[in-house]
């Protein structure tokens, strides 16, 4: 069975500023990988995901994340952070056989510093 | 709107009393779930539909709860005799039906159980 670890419960960063949410992941095979935001009182928005192919995948809003294998990483990335970013953010695997759920990760709140 | 809608968004029940959440996914999506949401928690896999057929109802948490899709589009969630634990938010989300196609989802029905 799939598992996720998002290590960092809160981060803090200060406008403008780069940010880099970890996600870990266990899955035998090849993952179906998701980042989610989630503000408050909404429901989940994707912001990217990784089937295959490329390992750098690019999303909304500025985001990007790199599918490590060999770390079994899928970080979540933006050069520069704007007010509007802060919220929570989930990250998601789905398996490649058998059931079609997604199993997610804790969430990192992300709170951005003026 | 053409997204992924959830009712009520809110709903407060005293314990013991029966509950109906409903759904109603993107027009087109064959693959419907339903998630819960405990607070300062990642959504947890609750049970996946695909058109009317329920193939995978192994989250559901105890005989009290059912759910159904009965002509393949709007699903209704229903727990029996609620109990102060299953206060959460309960997130549906819907996809196109291939195995990775991204799932959306709705804003969720926040239940309180006094």
């Amino acid at each position: 069975a799939q598992s996720v670890t998002q290590p960092d419960i809160h981060i803090t960063v200060s406008e403008g500023a780069s940010l880099e949410l970890r996600c870990n992941y266990s899955y035998g095979a090849t993952p179906y990988l998701f980042w989610y935001v989630q503000s408050p009182g909404q429901g989940l928005q994707l912001l990217l995901k990784y089937f295959s192919g490329d390992t750098l995948v690019q999303g909304i809003k500025g985001f990007e994340a790199e599918f490590k294998r060999s770390q079994s990483s899928f970080n979540l990335r933006k050069p520069s952070v704007h007010w509007s970013d802060a919220a929570e953010y989930f990250c998601a695997v789905g398996a490649s056989q058998g059931a079609q759920k997604l199993v997610f990760g804790q969430g990192t709140r992300l709170t951005i510093n003026p | 709107g053409a997204g992924v809608s959830q009712s009520p968004r809110y709903k407060v029940a005293k314990r013991g009393q029966d509950v109906a959440l409903r759904c109603d996914p993107i027009s087109g999506h064959v693959s419907l779930f339903w998630y819960q949401q405990a607070l300062g928690q990642g959504p947890e896999f609750l049970t996946y539909f695909q058109n009317e057929a329920q193939l995978d109802k192994s989250g559901l948490p105890s005989d009290r709860f059912f759910a159904e899709r009965p002509e393949g589009s709007v699903s209704t969630l229903k727990i029996q005799r609620t109990q102060q634990e299953d206060s959460a938010v309960y997130l549906c989300a819907s996809s196109l039906g291939s195995r990775g196609q991204p799932q959306h989802f709705g804003d969720g029905t926040r239940l309180s159980i006094l």
